[in-house]
């Protein structure tokens, strides 16, 4: 039972615009959320993440917004850059209830167009 | 150069055949993962180390063994009662078990069962 969902596999967008990657989860016990970013034939690097406490955290050109309500994060940059091209996987995790692990979703892939 | 290595990149075994899954750290982190990835899910904990000579199963320990006699090293062995064991496999570290901290991955070892 998939607990945290990214329901678009792939998203292209053109250099410069901005990208949103989203994040659907329904265990309400998550209180804290991160995005990676994975290039192939490399492993996951950490990207950005946000406490349940707040709804937006800022890095740069990376923003996550987290609406707690609805179950549902997402990922915004701004501007997209040809190097941002990438698999974007998002995890949710709980002080209590799942024992300190991460799940993680299926990953949206992200091609930014020259 | 601190960071976690998997060998090998790629390995290929034959069905029946026990298999090790090499991870190794030098970021004197506390806690360890394996997860496994297949196409179109997200990654999937196979078991977990909170320290040396500690081990937990996560989601899908069946047919996977672990083992952490030192700090640095959390091998992973895919036997053969693993029913579908062909998947990509990534090791991560964090400073300690925690439902906040930042895992760092492995770039992955590729698992081929002919």
């Amino acid at each position: 039972d998939q607990q945290v969902k990214q329901n678009s596999p792939s998203l292209s967008v053109q250099e410069g615009r901005i990208s949103i990657l989203n994040c659907d989860y329904t265990n309400s016990m998550f209180d804290y959320f991160l995005w990676y970013k994975k290039y192939p034939a490399e492993g996951p690097t950490f990207l950005i993440s946000i406490s349940s406490i707040k709804d937006k955290n800022e890095d740069g050109r990376f923003t996550v917004f987290l609406n707690k309500s609805a179950k549902h994060l997402s990922l915004h940059i701004v501007p997209s850059q040809p190097g941002d091209s990438a698999v974007y996987f998002c995890a949710a995790s709980a002080l209590r209830g799942t024992g300190n692990q991460f799940y993680f979703g299926t990953g949206t892939s992200l091609t930014v167009i020259p | 150069d601190g960071g976690i290595t998997q060998s090998p990149k790629y390995l290929f075994r034959k069905e029946g055949q026990n298999v090790t899954l090499s991870c190794e750290q030098n970021l004197n982190h506390d806690a360890m993962y394996w997860y496994r990835q297949d196409p179109g899910q997200g990654l999937r904990l196979i078991y977990y180390s909170q320290i040396v000579n500690d081990f937990q199963k996560g989601d899908i320990a069946e047919g996977y063994s672990v083992s952490r006699e030192k700090k640095e090293s959390f091998p992973l062995t895919v036997t053969s009662a693993q029913k579908n064991p062909t998947a990509f496999y990534l090791c991560a570290s964090s400073v300690r078990l925690s439902f906040t901290d930042t895992q760092y991955f492995g770039p992955g070892t590729r698992l081929t069962v002919l």
